[in-house]
């Protein structure tokens, strides 16, 4: 089975920087995803990390770390539009197992 | 790249009311299809996949059943809703086992049962 756990909800501020964490327990591993949902929306991909280190895609990167069973997603330069919530998902066993996401709200 | 097309976007079913969802998928073949729900304020949970026409594995017992009648297309479906079946249903893709970048999702269907 697969066990994922976040941090409900943070607080930043525009241009700020913000680590999201995710912990995941799992018998089966074949990649880490973090995505972005909106309210009311699907969620978005935003990266992708299958050995451990860490992956820059422009504001956001991605680290990851297998025999911890740890990543985090840091977002840079923070944008009212990234107030969201961010999914941490692990693909193993033909499937992808989401955590409940932690709700960031970006303010002025 | 894929394209998953899903509907509706909104349904407000009464309780003992059958539902059918329905979800296709463009720009792949033989891709790995999923549907998930996500209750409010809650995470994405996995009810159904499909690895092939035909086949499907169910993830959580409960009175909602699945289909995949052709390759592309996977249908999720209740004889009778329940309160508790309210939701945000998702229908995801991804080309296949072991592909290394994410799924694609629907724009999802709001369920709200009275």
């Amino acid at each position: 089975g697969q066990n994922i756990d976040q941090p409900t909800e943070m607080t930043a501020t525009e241009g700020a920087i913000v680590q999201i964490n995710c912990t995941y327990q799992t018998s089966g591993f074949n990649g880490l995803f973090w995505y972005q949902q909106h309210a009311g929306e699907a969620p978005t991909f935003l990266s992708y990390n299958v050995l451990d280190g860490l992956e820059e895609k422009g504001r956001f990167s991605s680290f990851l770390s297998r025999s911890k069973g740890y990543s985090y997603l840091l977002l840079k330069e923070l944008q009212m539009k990234d107030s969201a919530s961010y999914l941490c998902a692990v693909f193993g066993n033909n499937r992808l197992a989401f955590g409940k996401g932690n709700q960031v709200v970006v303010i002025p | 790249s894929q394209t998953i097309h899903q509907w509706p976007a909104t349904l407000v079913q009464p309780v003992g009311s059958p539902l059918s969802l329905e979800c296709t998928v463009e720009g792949t073949s033989n891709p790995n299809l999923y549907w998930y729900r996500q209750a409010a304020g809650r995470g994405l949970q996995l009810l159904f996949y499909s690895v092939g026409i035909g086949q499907i594995s169910s993830e959580v017992p409960q009175n909602l059943s699945a289909s995949r009648p052709q390759d592309r297309q996977f249908i999720l479906s209740s004889k009778k809703l329940l309160l508790s079946d309210s939701g945000f249903y998702l229908c995801a893709s991804s080309p296949g086992a072991g592909e290394n970048y994410g799924y694609t999702f629907g724009s999802g269907t709001r369920l709200t049962v009275v």
